[in-house]
């Protein structure tokens, strides 16, 4: 597809339980991001990813949550032993990074994480 | 710390009347800085960017935003709300890392 798509957008899941929250960038985009949405609350930084550098983790809440990208493109994002509080929209960027572009985020429509 | 502070959770105003989206940025955050808006149960889109060049940016819906060096600042406007304009709004830096920051957003309503 032409835009950055996230899998699934809904997802529920019980307290305890892993879930694995999917990111297909724009093919060619170098950097893919990840960002959490909480309610009533901004963006919050939880990852990036540039070409094959090693990733910024500083965002990551804690060590419950890892990502990886495979092969430049594909990102998934784990959140292990799920809380209440890891509820929330996560939201997966996309840009391409390089001289003489301006670094626009296109983003996908999120998946929403709800933790019973 | 590089960061991207955006003053007021949450603005209101008078359909017609001025909209002022605070947006200031440390000083290490190099200038390319963006405003982002989110409309009700939609994805983020980008309204508009600073890269280098003039510094009044003008995006779509009519807003613009001044990059002021000065101030550190990159404050969005529009001369006249319109209802349609109500959604959360984002300012975002790029770090020297060539990580994008957002701030915390601004709920901007309007008032019939």
């Amino acid at each position: 597809g032409a835009g950055v798509s996230q899998s699934p957008s809904n997802k529920v899941t019980e307290k305890g339980k892993d879930v694995e929250l999917r990111c297909d960038p724009i093919s060619g985009h170098t950097a893919l991001y990840w960002y959490r949405q909480s309610l009533g609350q901004g963006l919050e930084f939880l990852i990036y990813f540039q070409g094959n550098s090693a990733p910024d983790k500083s965002g990551l809440p804690s060590d419950r949550f890892s990502a990886e990208r495979t092969g430049g493109s594909v990102s998934t994002l784990t959140i292990q032993r799920t809380q209440q509080e890891d509820s929330a929209v996560y939201l997966c960027a996309s840009n391409l990074l390089g001289v003489g572009n301006t670094d626009t985020q296109y983003f996908g429509p999120g998946t929403r994480l709800t933790v019973l | 710390a590089q960061s991207v502070t955006q003053l007021g959770s949450h603005v209101s105003v008078s359909e017609g009347a001025l909209v002022l989206l605070r947006c200031n940025y440390s000083s290490s955050v190099p200038p390319y800085l963006f405003w982002y808006v989110q409309y009700p149960n939609q994805g983020l889109q980008l309204l508009l960017k600073y890269t280098t060049g003039a510094t009044l940016v003008k995006g779509i819906n009519g807003f613009e935003a001044e990059f002021k060096k000065s101030e550190t600042s990159f404050h969005l406007t529009k001369p006249s709300a319109h209802m349609s304009d109500a959604a959360e709004y984002f300012c975002a830096g790029r770090t020297k890392a060539s990580k994008i920051i957002f701030g915390s957003g601004t709920r901007l309503s309007i008032r019939p």
